[in-house]
C-alpha cells in the first residue's frame, strides 16, 4: 500500500518570499508518478506540479519546483517569488504505474501574508 | 471545454433519504473517479471506472453506497439511506488515459442532518 506523510499541517510566509513544502511518501513500486495539487478555498483541486519517478531531473512549472530524492522517498514543493493567489491547500500524491488510484497526503494549508 | 461538471455544488438532507450526486466528465476521457473528502479521513477513493467499466469499488464505505456510468457521458454516486457521517465533499475526476493529469470537478458539499 501506498503512503503519503506531510508534516507541516500550516506554513505562512511574506509575499515575494521563498517557501518549501515538505513530503515524504512510501510504495514498494519501483515506477510511480508524483503530484502536487493545489486547493485554493474555491474548493477546485488544480495540478500544480508533476514527477515520473523514472525522471532523475527535478520537474519544474514556473515560480514551482520539486526537489525530488528517490532513495530518501522525498517530495519536497518550493514556491518562489509567492504571490497571494497562491494561498491555498497543498496536497503531496502518488500514483503507481499502471495503478489509476491517487493517493493523497493530508496536506498543507499555506497562507501568503500580504 | 468546460471541464468536469457536477452537480449540485451543495446538498442539505435529513437523515434516511436517498442522496444522488451527479459528473458530466471531459469528452474523451476514459477514465472516472469518485474521491471523498473529510477532515476526518482528507481525500479517498471510493471507486473509479473505465470506460464505463467500474475497476475498483474497494473504498465505497458499505452498500448503501452505489455508482453508475450507464454512458462515457455522465455517472452518478447514490447513497441510500444517507447517514450524517456522509457529511463531506464528494469529487468527480476524469482522466485522458493511464499516467494523464487528473482533472477535477468543483466538488458536491454534502450535509445530512
Amino acid at each position: 500500500a501506498q503512503t503519503v506523510t506531510q508534516s507541516q499541517p500550516e506554513m505562512s510566509v511574506q509575499e515575494a518570499e521563498t517557501v518549501t513544502l515538505s513530503c515524504t511518501y512510501d510504495t514498494s513500486e519501483s515506477n510511480y508518478y508524483l503530484f502536487w495539487y493545489k486547493q485554493p478555498p474555491s474548493r477546485q483541486m488544480i495540478l500544480v506540479i508533476r514527477q515520473e519517478a523514472y525522471k532523475q531531473q527535478n520537474a519544474t512549472e514556473n515560480r514551482f519546483s520539486v526537489n525530488f530524492q528517490k532513495a530518501a522517498k522525498s517530495f519536497s514543493l518550493k514556491i518562489s517569488d509567492s504571490q497571494l493567489g497562491d494561498t491555498a491547500m497543498y496536497f503531496c500524491v502518488i500514483r503507481d504505474f499502471g495503478n489509476e488510484k491517487l493517493t493523497f497526503g493530508t496536506g498543507t494549508r499555506l497562507t501568503i501574508i500580504p | 471545454d468546460a471541464g468536469v461538471i457536477q452537480s449540485p455544488r451543495h446538498e442539505v438532507t435529513e437523515m434516511g433519504q436517498e442522496v444522488t450526486l451527479r459528473c458530466k466528465p471531459i469528452s474523451g476521457h476514459d477514465y472516472l473517479f469518485w474521491y471523498r473528502q473529510t477532515m476526518m479521513r482528507g481525500l479517498e477513493l471510493l471507486i473509479y471506472f473505465n470506460n464505463n467499466v467500474p475497476i475498483d469499488d474497494s473504498g465505497m464505505p458499505e452498500d448503501r453506497f452505489s455508482a453508475k456510468m450507464p454512458n462515457a457521458s455522465f455517472s452518478t454516486l447514490k447513497i441510500q439511506p444517507s447517514e450524517p457521517r456522509d457529511s463531506a465533499v464528494y469529487f468527480c475526476a476524469t482522466e485522458r488515459g493511464p499516467g494523464t493529469e487528473a482533472f477535477f470537478g468543483q466538488g458536491t458539499r454534502l450535509t445530512v442532518v
